[in-house]
């Protein structure tokens, strides 16, 4: 596609439940970044995708997080057990590789749990 | 600990008037700095950026400054729009041994053009 989409657009969750996040990143675009944004916070770095591989998980903010990417194109985000703190707005990106202009974002996904 | 900081949370500018962005940073190896704009509901856009040897990088009503000493870095836009209300993100590129490896953020600024 044109662009990086993200979906669902919004998703309501029950505490406890588990959700997936859905990231379809720019065709070719080797790289892919997860990120969350909560209420009056930046943008926190979650994981990064190059190719198939994560070389960096540290980002994720607990073991119940977990992500992966398949044939290098897109990518799922999944929460389980999902507590009310992981309330925020999940943003992806993709890049050629690098880190500067060619980093295009997603709408991102806004998660709710109740 | 915040490699990234932006002290203020909002500024509100005058249409026409210049509108300036301050983003302070703690890590001495960040040679690279962006800017993004974030327009509610959608994810940030890539605005402008600024390597580390260079102090001032211009690009139409946008000009970032860097001042490597002062680890500071400000996005200046001449004359503020009503269209740049936006949040502006200050961001800076982490490195692992394999590379660049994601941006670490600032919390954002937002910028509130008025009539």
């Amino acid at each position: 596609g044109a662009g990086v989409s993200q979906s669902p657009s919004n998703k309501v969750t029950e505490k406890g439940k588990d959700v997936e996040l859905r990231c379809d990143p720019i065709s070719g675009h080797t790289a892919l970044y997860w990120y969350r944004q909560s209420l009056g916070q930046g943008l926190e770095f979650l994981i990064y995708f190059q190719g198939n591989s994560a070389p960096d998980k540290s980002g994720l903010p607990s073991d119940r997080f977990s992500a992966e990417r398949t044939g290098g194109s897109v990518s799922t985000l999944t929460i389980q057990r999902t507590q009310q703190e992981d309330s925020a707005v999940y943003l992806c990106a993709s890049s050629l590789g690098g880190v500067g202009y060619g980093y295009t974002f997603g709408s991102g996904t806004r998660l709710t749990v109740v | 600990d915040q490699q990234v900081k932006q002290n203020s949370p909002s500024l509100s500018v005058q249409e026409g008037r210049i509108s300036i962005l301050n983003c302070d940073y703690t890590n001495s190896m960040f040679d690279y700095f962006l800017w993004y704009k974030k327009y509610p509901a959608e994810g940030p856009t890539f605005l402008i950026s600024i390597s580390s040897i260079k102090d001032k990088n211009e690009d139409g009503r946008f000009t970032v400054f860097l001042n490597k000493s002062a680890k500071h870095l400000s996005l200046h836009i001449v004359p503020s729009q009503p269209g740049d209300s936006a949040v502006y993100f200050c961001a800076a590129p982490t490195y692992s041994g394999g590379g660049a490896d994601g941006l670490t953020f600032g919390k954002g600024t937002h910028l509130i053009i008025q009539p």
